[in-house]
Parts: C-alpha cells; sequence; structure tokens
C-alpha cells in the first residue's frame, strides 16, 4: 500500500496555464507539507498544513495556492506557470507527537516540466 | 536560525569501500537529527534518525551519531554497495523553527 502517493508523476505544460498537483496520505498524519526540489537536487519546503490549517508559508509567489480539503490531502494549485516553476514536487507528512514533529514521509515526487 | 552544512559531493566510491559524509548543523535547542535518502527517480526516504546528544541511529549498515560538542551528525558505512548509490541529505528539526531544514544533499556514486 503506497503511503504518500501524487499525481501526476509527470506534467509537461506551456507558460501562463494554470495546473494542480494532488496528494494523499494514509498514514493517519495530522500535517502535510509541500516541497520543491530543483535541479541541483535543493529541497525547500514550501507550505505547510497541520490539521487543515496552514502553519508555515515561505516566501513562496502568490501563484502557488495549498488546498487541504481535509487532513489526508494537500493539493497544490500553481496559477500562470513560469519557466522558473520546472523542478519536481514532492509532497510529505508526519505525525505530531506532544509537540515535536515525527519524521516525515515523502511521496515519489511530480517533475513538473514548463515549455 | 537553522542550518544545515554538507559535504560536497559528488563523491565516487568503489565497492566495499568506507563511506564517511559529513553534516554540521547550527540550531537553537536541542534538534531531532535525520538522514534521508533519495534514490534515483523517487522520494526522499527516512534512512535514521537520532534525537538527542549521544544517540546513535543505524538501519541498513549505515550509522550516524548526534555530537552536541561537535554539532555534527556524520553519516558512515563500512562497506559500500553499487546499490547504495543515491542523494543523501542530513537534516534537523528543531520545535522553534518547527519545520525540517534539510542540507544541500550529497550525490554518492559506488562503482563495481
Amino acid at each position: 500500500d503506497t503511503a504518500v502517493s501524487q499525481t501526476p508523476k509527470y506534467l509537461v505544460t506551456q507558460m501562463g496555464n494554470d495546473k494542480s498537483i494532488k496528494c494523499e496520505q494514509n498514514l493517519g498524519h495530522d500535517t502535510m507539507y509541500w516541497y520543491k526540489q530543483d535541479s541541483k537536487k535543493f529541497l525547500k519546503i514550501m507550505f505547510s498544513y497541520n490539521n487543515k490549517e496552514l502553519i508555515i508559508n515561505e516566501t513562496v509567489p502568490n501563484r502557488f495556492s495549498p488546498k487541504s480539503p481535509d487532513k489526508a490531502h494537500l493539493n497544490l494549485h500553481i496559477n500562470s506557470l513560469e519557466l522558473g516553476d520546472s523542478a519536481v514536487y514532492f509532497c510529505a507528512s508526519s505525525r505530531r507527537e506532544g509537540g515535536r514533529v515525527n519524521e516525515q514521509y515523502f511521496g515519489p515526487g511530480t517533475r513538473l516540466t514548463v515549455t | 536560525g537553522d542550518s544545515v552544512t554538507q559535504m560536497e559531493g559528488p563523491v565516487t566510491l568503489s565497492e566495499e569501500a568506507f563511506l564517511t559524509i559529513n553534516c554540521t548543523y547550527t540550531a537553537t535547542g536541542y534538534p531531532s537529527l535525520f538522514w534521508y535518502v533519495q534514490y534515483p527517480g523517487e522520494g526522499l526516504q527516512l534512512l535514521l534518525k537520532a534525537t538527542k546528544a549521544d544517540d546513535k541511529g543505524s538501519n541498513k549498515g549505515f550509522e550516524a551519531t548526534y555530537r552536541k560538542e561537535t554539532t555534527s551528525f556524520h553519516l558512515e558505512k563500512g562497506s559500500v554497495q553499487v546499490s547504495d548509490s543515491a542523494v543523501y541529505f542530513c537534516a534537523l528539526y528543531s520545535g522553534s523553527a518547527r519545520q525540517l531544514t534539510f542540507g544541500s544533499g550529497t550525490q554518492l556514486t559506488v562503482l563495481p
């Protein structure tokens, strides 16, 4: 059984389009994240949701909007795509235990290519 | 703020060689420390962790010891295999930042 799943795995689109990436976890975790990994493998956190509330919002353009319909899902919507948005996007989840966040479990990633 | 500095790669070793990937950190308080591994085309997987000073995390022959006095969490393996070829990330979690902070990753290639 897949713990953290993402769809699609590959996404090729043109500049200016709007696209969404979906993420689901079946681990019963209460915190979910979106990361962006650039071509040099550098990982940057974009968003974090705990019990459907945004708790981290790093300096990400407002073209990116996370949507969490319930604590098992965290989708990422991107408006007006730009060339610089090309990257691999990872979803992750974790459980907050006693005020400390436990290790994070990552999805397989979505490779976004903007042409 | 919190930061993690990793040994720059890429690292290329022959099979059965000894591996060390250095990791040092800066954080307030007492962070938890992690090593994640990313195999080609896949997401990150937790390799091992340590939550307090002098703890040793171990998994699949890899080890790392939480050294508070040197603020380090170096990854070691006594005999690497071709299947260990991957990108390795050191990371820390501190309650003050409430997020994982990753190092830049180290690409390891093991040749037969």
